[in-house]
């Protein structure tokens, strides 16, 4: 199977910035996807890598390293909205595009 | 936009009973998904159809069946439900274009079987 470690809850002030890590232990993937789930509502697509080094989306980024087994998603200039689950997945566009998922980061957001 | 409908927001039924769980994409997309959501267990998935009457197992088939008899409708069938299948599901659907198969998911239904 596919281990994919992301860290369970984190904390973090407004107007700062926060990086939540995802490790994973799978071979043969295409790329690496970061959702965001706000409570009690469906997972929207933030952000996806193929190759390694960083992608930058607005105050949102993500980087990927395929030789260290890494990825990270980096929030800046938080606000409270951002308080949802971080979702990473990693992606096998051969297998009918499908997406294997971590279990999630709590991100809360406190004044 | 892409929309992406589940049939029902909450459901609520009786253990041994045949549920019927339906999912609808409007874009034409050629991959569509089944998952289910639970505390401390992230997003599992239990099927995925990446063409019309085609499916794949994904990682919790067991308890569950699925059909696809049009591109735009992927439905999830419970034979038998059982209390351990009360859970959040989400549908999701995709394109199989490479580097664009981003998923895109629907509201989700929270099934509780009794």
């Amino acid at each position: 199977g596919q281990n994919i470690d992301q860290p369970t809850e984190m904390t973090a002030t407004e107007g700062a910035i926060v990086q939540i890590n995802c490790t994973y232990q799978t071979s043969g993937f295409n790329g690496l996807f970061w959702y965001q789930q706000h409570a009690g509502e469906a997972p929207t697509f933030l952000s996806y890598n193929v190759l390694d080094g960083l992608e930058e989306k607005g105050r949102f980024s993500s980087f990927l390293s395929r030789s260290k087994g890494y990825s990270y998603l980096l929030l800046k200039e938080l606000q409270m909205k951002d308080s949802a689950s971080y979702l990473c997945a990693v992606g096998f566009y051969n297998q009918g595009g499908k997406l294997i998922f971590g279990q999630g980061t709590e991100l809360s957001v406190k004044p | 936009d892409v929309k992406v409908t589940q049939s029902s927001r909450y459901l609520v039924k009786r253990t041994g009973e045949k549920v019927f769980l339906e999912c609808v994409q409007d874009m034409d997309h050629e991959n569509m998904f089944w998952y289910r959501q639970d505390p401390g267990l992230g997003l599992r998935l239990i099927y995925f159809s990446y063409d019309v009457k085609m499916k794949e197992k994904g990682d919790i088939p067991e308890g569950y069946s699925v059909s696809r008899e049009k591109k735009e409708r992927f439905s999830l069938i419970l034979e038998s439900a059982s209390t351990n299948q009360t859970s959040m599901y989400l549908c999701a659907s995709s394109t199989g274009t490479e580097n664009h198969y981003e998923q895109y998911f629907g509201p989700g239904t929270r099934l509780t079987v009794t």
